[in-house]
């Protein structure tokens, strides 16, 4: 069984500056892909980043990066100038298996921004 | 127009009534998945297709059924409706990648309340 861990419920960050959201997993497939989910008031589920396990360098979308750290099994997303339109619950999934078992997600962390 | 599509948005029932959810696609993608979302908690699988002759049952099948009626149509039924069926629920559809796992694009959910 894969499982993801959020262990940071609720993080808060001023407009503007650089916030980073942690995200641990375990998973016995060497072939398995990670992703950030960013999901606001409208309930939407959007996807923000994704991350192939088999590719040494960090995804980068824009304001968003990650750090993957494979031999750590970590995944963290990192906000650069945060804006009001970031807060959102995000979520960090994990597919593997070639997607057999759907997506694995952890708990959610609540993203507050402080104007 | 949206890609995924899913309805009713709301619906409001009773314990033992039948319900079924819809949800379309015009992504022209060959997976579809069901998912449940509960407050606290990240989105948990129930059902999946790859293709429409291909059903599985998730990680919390138990209490729904599923039908894939084209490759564009994917219905969630709930035979008989019971209180903590009260929950979010999301279709996504992928299409796999030429690597080993595909990237999954949600619908906008319909909010589940069994009374």
């Amino acid at each position: 069984a894969q499982t993801v861990t959020q262990s940071q419920p609720e993080m808060s960050v001023q407009e503007a500056e650089t916030v980073t959201l942690s995200c641990t997993y375990d998973t016995s497939e060497s072939d398995y892909y990670l992703f950030w989910y960013k999901q606001p008031p409208s309930r939407q589920m959007i996807l923000v980043i994704r991350q192939e396990a088999y590719k040494q360098q960090n995804a980068t979308e824009n304001r968003f990066s990650v750090n993957f750290q494979k031999a750590a099994k970590s995944f963290s997303l990192k906000i650069s100038d945060s804006q009001l339109g970031d807060a959102a619950m995000y979520f960090c999934a994990l597919c593997s298996g070639g997607g057999a078992d759907g997506l694995t997600f952890g708990k959610g962390t609540h993203l507050i921004i402080q104007p | 127009d949206a890609d995924v599509t899913q309805t009713p948005r709301n619906r409001i029932t009773k314990t033992g009534k039948r319900i079924m959810l819809e949800c379309s696609q015009t992504k022209g993608h060959d997976r579809m998945y069901w998912y449940r979302q509960d407050p606290g908690l990240g989105l948990r699988l129930i059902y999946y297709s790859f293709d429409v002759k291909d059903i599985n049952k998730g990680e919390i099948s138990d209490g729904y059924s599923v039908s894939r009626q084209a490759q564009a149509k994917f219905s969630l039924s709930l035979e008989s409706a019971i209180p903590n069926q009260t929950a979010l629920y999301f279709c996504a559809t992928s299409e796999r990648d030429r690597g080993l796992t595909d990237t999954q694009y949600f619908g906008p959910g319909t909010r589940l309340t069994v009374l």
